[in-house]
This record gives structure tokens, C-alpha cells and sequence, in this order.
């Protein structure tokens, strides 16, 4: 059974960096077409690719955002890390990660999510 | 950016009414479209990949279709629990992009 847990600061300031981790269980992030992907969502709508990370470390990103992103996975923790620097108050959003099976090119299996607010 | 477009934006129908749902794309994503459910509160679910591909263990009332830059997506008889949001969501070129929801309630 695949699961995936998001966990991180709910609360940061405009201007910080902020860090979320990805902790998983039920599949290997050494598989060949595994990858971890992150969505985001603010309050009310639709949802936003952000990241996602391949099982040989290819990284893509959403060129909107890839100047203030970095995904990276620790295979041996079972995680998947995403930083977004410079946050603003319009970065606020549910983030959600999930599985990516190359095989269905579809997030099939997604967190709970956490609730990031920024604000002063 | 390819982007995608839904509708209508909302709709409300009867229980075991068929329900249909469409999706565009701006260009040409052959059948690299999945569709999405979300719950109130509660993480998306893939219901649809590869357009018409029903993910296991989804209830076989829910259909996709198309090709192209047009899609269809179907709720042969709505019960009480498919109460959502829809998004499709296109694979073909990043960034992977969704559309902005189709939310369905009961009439």
C-alpha cells in the first residue's frame, strides 16, 4: 500500500524560504518510472504543478517557479524534499505530493496535504 | 504552457442523472489527459489516465473519452458520493497543466 504524508511549517513570513518534506512508504524511490511529484492549491482553487523528481534523479519544473524551487530525494530516508525560496502572501496553498508511475504519467496516489500560510 | 479549459464551471443534477463534462486543450495532447476527483477538504483522486483509462478500483459508472484537443468525461448515473470537483490534468508537454474544475453538487 502507497503512502504519502507532506509535513513542514504551516506559518512563514514573506521573504523566507520554505521547506516541506515528502516522507513515503510502499514503493522505492531507486525504481525504474518511479517519480514524486508537488502540487499546489490555494484556497478556493485549481490546482498547480510544481516539481517532480525522477527514480534517476532527473528533476523537472514548473518554469513559472523554477528560478525559486528545488526538489531533491533522500532514496535511503524514503523523502522527497521541496524548498521555494522569496515566499509571498500568494504562495499560500494546500501542497500536496504524489506518486508518479511513468507507466500512467498520472498521480495516482497523493498526501493528505499540508496548509502553508505566509503572512507577516 | 498548454492550457486547458472545462464546462461547464458547475452543474447540478439528480441522482442517476448521466452527467458530461468536457476539457480542451490548447493544442494537440493526442489521449495524454487524466481526470481528477477532489472532495471537500480532501486530496485529489485519480479517477481517468491516458483519457480513457479507468485507474483500478474506480467504479466503472465514470468514463473518459477523446482525442486531440477535445474530451469527454462521464458519470453514466451520479450517486450522492461523487459530490466534487473534476480537473483534468494534461501529460503531454511540461508543465503539466489542469484545468480550473468542473464542481458537481445534487440537484
Amino acid at each position: 500500500q502507497i503512502t504519502l504524508k507532506e509535513s513542514g511549517l504551516t506559518l512563514v513570513k514573506p521573504t523566507q524560504t520554505l521547506t516541506l518534506t515528502c516522507t513515503f512508504s510502499g514503493f522505492s524511490l531507486s525504481t525504474s518510472g518511479v517519480g514524486v511529484g508537488w502540487i499546489r492549491q490555494p484556497p478556493g482553487k485549481a490546482l498547480e504543478w510544481l516539481a517532480l523528481i525522477y527514480w534517476d534523479d532527473d528533476k523537472r519544473y514548473s518554469p513559472s517557479l523554477k528560478s525559486r524551487l528545488t526538489i531533491t530525494k533522500d532514496t535511503s530516508k524514503n523523502q522527497v524534499v521541496l524548498t521555494m525560496t522569496n515566499m509571498d502572501p500568494v504562495d499560500t496553498a494546500t501542497y500536496y505530493c504524489a506518486h508518479f508511475p511513468s507507466s500512467r504519467s498520472a498521480f495516482d496516489i497523493w498526501g493528505q496535504g499540508t496548509m502553508v500560510t505566509v503572512s507577516s | 504552457d498548454i492550457q486547458m479549459t472545462q464546462s461547464p464551471s458547475s452543474l447540478s443534477a439528480s441522482v442517476g442523472d448521466r452527467v458530461t463534462i468536457t476539457c480542451q486543450a490548447s493544442q494537440d495532447i493526442s489521449n495524454y489527459l487524466n481526470w481528477y476527483q477532489q472532495k471537500p477538504g480532501k486530496a485529489p483522486k485519480l479517477l481517468i489516465y491516458d483519457a480513457s483509462n479507468l485507474e483500478t478500483g474506480v467504479p466503472s459508472r465514470f468514463s473518459g473519452s477523446g482525442s486531440g484537443t477535445d474530451f469527454t468525461f462521464t458519470v453514466s448515473s451520479l450517486q450522492p458520493e461523487d459530490v466534487a470537483t473534476y480537473y483534468c490534468q494534461q501529460h503531454d508537454n511540461l508543465p503539466f497543466t489542469f484545468g480550473p474544475g468542473t464542481k458537481v453538487d445534487i440537484k
